[in-house]
């Protein structure tokens, strides 16, 4: 069964960059994951879907800051010139025959 | 503009039952994959069930299998969870959510919240 695995926290600095990372268990590497995120106290946000050759379809009204990669087993986000309403939660998604699953999620802290 | 809106939730006694429902609009809803996913307070995301267009697939995690029900209702743009025999543990926000051909979920409800307890 594929899990998902990411990093508690990351904290970057307003204006600059942060890339979030989510590991792909041994033998999913070739699996497409999607990023949510989830800014306090609302719902979950769909950002991106992320394919393992770093392909990224961004969700309605997702702007260009926000962006994916794909390096192995590891599914990449990167968000630049981050803005206060960044600070959130962020989750990778992804899916099997009769399963979904989703990581532990990364709470990112804007300073 | 796609709108899920669930309603539904409430306290519910341990081994009592609920009912929910997403309200969806915007988009054709007898087209799409549609998934239930819930967050436990200050917990992640768990993906609970989700059934396919016609409702004849449906797949469940292990902790709600028997006890949950997910359908659906085309003519009236609407999804349910029929939830039974709940537990404290159950007790989370439920999300409604779309899913892209059964794949990844591409919008979210605003949730809401069950509480189980005596």
């Amino acid at each position: 069964q594929v899990v998902l695995t990411q990093s508690p926290s990351a904290s970057a600095s307003l204006g600059a960059s942060v890339k979030l990372t989510c590991t792909l268990s041994s033998g999913h590497s070739s699996y497409a994951i999607a990023w949510h995120q989830q800014q306090p106290e609302k719902g979950p946000r769909y950002l991106m879907k992320l394919i393992s050759d770093g392909s990224h379809y961004r969700g309605d009204g997702i702007p260009d800051r926000f962006s994916g990669s794909s390096s192995g087993a590891e599914r990449y986000l990167t968000i630049s010139s981050l803005q206060s309403e960044d600070e959130a939660d962020y989750y990778c998604q992804t899916w099997g025959t009769g399963i979904w699953v989703f990581g532990g999620g990364t709470k990112l802290t804007v300073l | 503009e796609v709108q899920l809106v669930e309603s539904g939730g409430g306290l519910v006694q341990p081994g009592g039952s609920l009912r929910l429902s997403c309200a969806a609009s915007g988009f054709t809803f007898s087209s799409y994959w549609m998934s239930w996913v819930r967050q436990a307070p200050g917990k992640g995301l768990e993906w609970v069930a989700n059934i396919n267009q016609d409702g004849s697939d449906k797949y469940y995690v292990d902790s709600v299998k028997g006890r949950f029900t997910i359908s659906r209702d085309n003519a009236k743009n609407s999804l349910y969870l029929q939830m039974n025999s709940l537990r404290a543990e159950d007790t989370a926000v439920f999300y409604c959510a779309r899913d892209q051909g059964g794949d990844y979920i591409d919008y979210w409800g605003q949730g809401t919240l069950v509480t189980v307890s005596s």
